[in-house]
């Protein structure tokens, strides 16, 4: 089993829709949670962090369900620029080393 | 704003070559790592460094060296390039600590033919 489980999609939807992501981790111990955005070909950049009773950024709402172990992330209004793959990351290790450990991301596609 | 810099977006390589990359931060981050990202395994982590002259395996250090003699810089080394080894590559460097975020250099493309 993966560390950390996220549907590659594609999600398809329109412009305006509404669009979650659910991922899963197995290790019940993870510390710290992350979304990252990729657009095709860049880098990997940080969208927002996690927190355990949730947290919202403009359109971004992220929440943590550490029964479940799993992480989710909803998107509103949804624009054409949020057409990327959305990478779930954990931490598992703690301490000063800071170990990331990534999802192989969900690809959104927003259609006009 | 953070600003990791990596030398060279595209790079392309013989077999058995010994390949360098670089990668340096202004951040002044401790922690910096490398990570190579191929289609459908996602990000894999090579080697990282959490201080000057410390360097850690990651999952997948096989055929790779890593080398920080300064804080701001990381390099990474192919000692004998293979096919196997064409990807993107990507440098990030992050503050210690659990819930520290991590920030990434735009990648290099590196092929070996």
């Amino acid at each position: 089993r993966k560390e950390v489980e996220q549907d590659p999609g594609p999600f398809n939807v329109p412009e305006g829709a509404t669009v979650a992501f659910n991922c899963t981790y197995s290790n019940s111990a993870s510390q710290s949670f992350f979304w990252y955005r990729q657009d095709c070909r860049k880098e990997p950049k940080l969208l927002m962090s996690v927190y355990s009773s949730g947290n919202e950024d403009g359109r971004f709402t992220a929440q943590l369900n550490r029964a479940s172990q799993y992480i989710s992330l909803l998107i509103r209004d949804s624009k054409l620029s949020d057409s990327a793959t959305y990478l779930c990351v954990v931490n598992n290790y703690g301490g000063a080393t800071n170990k990331l450990i990534f999802g192989t991301g969900t690809l959104l596609a927003v259609q006009p | 704003d953070v600003k990791v810099t990596q030398s060279s977006r595209y790079l392309v390589k013989r077999t058995g070559e010994k390949v360098f990359l670089e990668c340096v931060q202004d951040m002044d981050h401790e922690n910096m790592f490398w990570y190579r990202q191929d289609p459908g395994l996602g990000l894999r982590l090579i080697y990282f460094s959490y201080d000057v002259k410390m360097k850690e395996k990651g999952d997948i250090p096989e055929g790779y060296s890593v080398s920080r003699e300064k804080k701001e810089r990381f390099s990474l080394i192919l000692e004998s390039a293979s096919t196997n080894q064409t990807s993107m590559y990507l440098c990030a460097s992050s503050f210690p600590g659990t819930y520290q975020p991590q920030h990434f250099g735009d990648g290099t493309r590196l092929s070996i033919l």
